[in-house]
């Protein structure tokens, strides 16, 4: 069974780099598009952006200035980082499985990222 | 960005009540919806997608349909396990939007 793992710290300060890990078991990330979402109760669920495991990218062009996003196959695992933070990125963010680059089939439980001094 | 209302944002119900939900795309999206169910601290649940596809393992119950601008997802008997909150995503263009949810509570 596929599941997802959502790890990194639950504070960042303002103006500092957000960085989180997801990792896969129950399968290989060498197969389909992996995604970032997030929620908060201000903005809802808001897609971050997906990453194919060969590496291409697609980010939200409200974020793509700050956002990047990575892939190691080595380890399962791909990565988020957000540049700039500031209060407004205080969400709960999601990990997912996006099969075709459009709906989300695995989601992790997901982490709450707070932003504040 | 491709906008999505949902109607009603609240929705009271019982257990065995037939639901239907309402998701509107500001502009054409074909048939490329998805609908989820989130419940509480939990990660939202793909139960539909491509608008009228069950997802593998959702019960039967699920049913979603619409085409272009107007979409519906029911419910033919609430559960106990159904009072969530449901989203629907578009997945037509970029950035992928979801819909602000339809929160089901108990009567």
């Amino acid at each position: 069974q596929v599941q997802l793992q959502e790890s990194g710290p639950g504070l960042v300060k303002p103006s500092e780099t957000l960085s989180l890990t997801c990792t896969l078991s129950g399968g290989s990330i060498s197969s389909y598009y992996w995604a970032w979402i997030r929620q908060s109760p201000g903005r809802g669920l808001e897609w971050i952006g997906h990453i194919y495991y060969t590496g291409g990218t697609d980010y939200n062009p409200s974020l793509k200035s700050r956002v990047s996003l990575s892939v190691d196959t080595s380890n399962n695992q791909f990565s988020l980082k957000l540049t700039s933070v500031t209060a407004a990125d205080t969400a709960v963010y999601y990990c997912a499985r996006d099969p075709y680059g459009d709906f989300f089939d695995f989601w992790g439980q997901g982490i709450l990222v707070t932003v504040s001094s | 960005d491709i906008q999505l209302t949902q109607s009603p944002s609240f929705l009271s119900a019982s257990v065995g009540d037939r639901v239907t939900i309402t998701c509107r795309a500001s502009q054409g999206i074909i048939n490329f919806l998805a609908w989820y169910r989130q419940k509480p601290g939990q990660a939202p649940q793909l139960l539909i997608k491509s608008a009228s596809t069950l997802q593998s393992g959702v019960p039967s119950r699920f049913g979603g349909s619409g085409s272009g601008t107007e979409f519906t997802l029911t419910i033919s008997s609430l559960q106990p396990e159904d009072f969530a909150t449901y989203f629907c995503q578009q997945v037509n263009t970029y950035p992928r939007t979801f819909g602000q949810g339809t929160k089901v509570e108990i009567k």
